[in-house]
């Protein structure tokens, strides 16, 4: 099973900060990455997948990188309602793996 | 609007059965590939099963294999998790998933449930 490695797993910032939370897989996973969203009491949502590519209605301060092993979620411009956990998913293969999430919040 | 209903949660006891269900709309059902993925509590996510369009193929991690059953009805657009010899450790929000159409995107949940919870304890 392809295991997924995210970090850190809780972060602070401030309104209009910058932030990144990083993915790592234990094996090339070919930018078959997704990154969801989950505010307290909601079910996910998801933000990026293949990477770097937005879903539709997404607030463009989110963007995705990375390759190989290493993938990362940027927010610039941290907003009031980016307040959430994330979470990482390998979509390469089955058994489909999530990261263990990153909780952050506003500082 | 797509929508994606869960019922059927409840306390069960260790060792018993459960089944959940999911009731769709605003798309069509029978051209998607659906999931459930479930959350213990404060904790992260864990991939539970899939089922192609058809029913013909269903997926599963080796946590819940020969204990869970994922199938659908198309006529009916639901999906459904027949839980069998349940473990304290099954207790979670088990979320029903719609996994997004596309080659690059086929591996991907583009929307999710409310989530159903299953409290299995004695």
């Amino acid at each position: 099973d392809i295991q997924m490695t995210q970090s850190p797993a809780s972060l602070s910032a401030s309104l209009g900060e910058t932030v990144s939370i990083e993915c790592l897989a234990s094996e090339g996973i070919s930018n078959d990455l997704a990154w969801y969203q989950q505010k307290s009491g909601k079910s996910p949502q998801l933000l990026i997948y293949a990477a770097s590519r937005l879903q539709d209605g997404v607030p463009s301060r989110f963007s995705g990188s990375g390759s190989g092993t290493r993938y990362s979620l940027k927010i610039s411009g941290m907003q009031p309602e980016d307040e959430a956990d994330y979470f990482c998913q390998q979509s390469y293969k089955y058994p489909l793996t999530f990261g263990s999430g990153t909780k952050l919040e506003i500082k | 609007e797509v929508q994606l209903v869960e019922s059927g949660g409840g306390l069960v006891q260790p060792g018993r059965s459960l089944k959940l269900s999911c009731a769709a709309s605003g798309f069509t059902f029978s051209n998607y590939y659906m999931a459930w993925v479930r959350q213990a509590p404060k904790k992260g996510l864990e991939w539970v099963a899939t089922i192609s369009t058809s029913g013909s193929r269903t997926y599963y991690p080796d946590s819940v294999k020969g204990r869970f059953t994922i199938s659908r009805d198309n006529a009916k657009s639901s999906l459904y998790l027949q839980m069998n010899s349940l473990k304290s450790e099954d207790t979670a929000t088990y979320y029903c998933a719609r996994h997004a159409s596309g080659v690059v995107t086929r591996y991907v949940m583009d929307a999710w449930g409310q989530g159903a919870s299953v409290t299995v304890s004695s």
